[in-house]
């Protein structure tokens, strides 16, 4: 979507190997998300950031770590890929109130072998 | 805990006609909103229509529009005039007022039959 771009788009890694995936926006918002989606489990948060350096765990956080050291980067690290951590990820932002609803980037597909 | 149930998992409609995608909702504060957002197979998410609790009106954006029942906790979703291009997964979401969270349902696909 205009104003956020995930990186790579697609990814297929080794077990055990780390992995980090890019979220990049030109809006200048705050709020910058993490989310994983399966199916059955509809889309989880991973972890989220409320500034730079400021972020927190979601409800599906354990393997996973975040930094946020600009505003417009928000990165997410799989320290040890599993086979587990196969899904799709995506990334999101919101630079408004709660009822501004979120701005998605595009997604990565994530293949753990 | 604020939690979001979609209990559809898929439906099917012939194009041109009108679809109900149900969504219930739990929380226990009075100030929040809801969303749905259509997933189509390009992966892309949008935003189809956003409601705020404190507003009784329905949200209408279209041919979109929803069916919000306060005290029953429902948000249902309606399509009239059902195209094509509304084949798509479907998820609803709610955030409650200063939180950071958006908590989303587990999607229902939609068919549209030509």
């Amino acid at each position: 979507d205009a104003g956020i771009t995930q990186s790579p788009r697609h990814k297929v890694t080794e077990t055990g190997t780390p992995v980090t995936l890019r979220c990049h926006q030109t809006e200048n918002h705050r709020y910058m998300y993490w989310y994983r989606q399966d199916p059955g489990h509809g889309l989880r948060l991973i972890h989220y950031s409320y500034g730079v350096k400021d972020t927190d765990k979601g409800e599906v956080s354990d393997g996973y770590s975040v930094s946020r050291s600009k505003t417009e980067d928000f990165l997410l690290t799989l320290e040890s890929a599993t086979s587990s951590q196969t899904s799709v990820y995506f990334c999101a932002i919101r630079g408004g109130p709660a009822n501004y609803g979120y701005t998605f980037g595009s997604g990565t597909r994530l293949t753990v072998v | 805990a604020q939690t979001v149930t979609q209990s559809q998992p898929e439906m099917s409609v012939q194009e041109a006609e009108t679809v109900t995608l149900s969504c219930t909702y739990d929380t226990s504060e009075s100030d929040y909103y809801l969303f749905w957002y259509k997933q189509p197979p390009s992966r892309q998410m949008i935003l189809v229509i956003r409601q705020e609790a404190y507003k009784q009106q329905n949200a209408t954006e279209n041919r979109f529009s929803v069916n919000f029942q306060k005290a029953a906790k429902s948000f249902s979703l309606k399509i009239s005039d059902s195209q094509l291009g509304d084949a798509a997964m479907y998820f609803c979401a709610s955030i409650t007022s200063g939180t950071y969270k958006y908590i989303f349902g587990t999607g229902t696909r939609l068919k549209v039959l030509a």
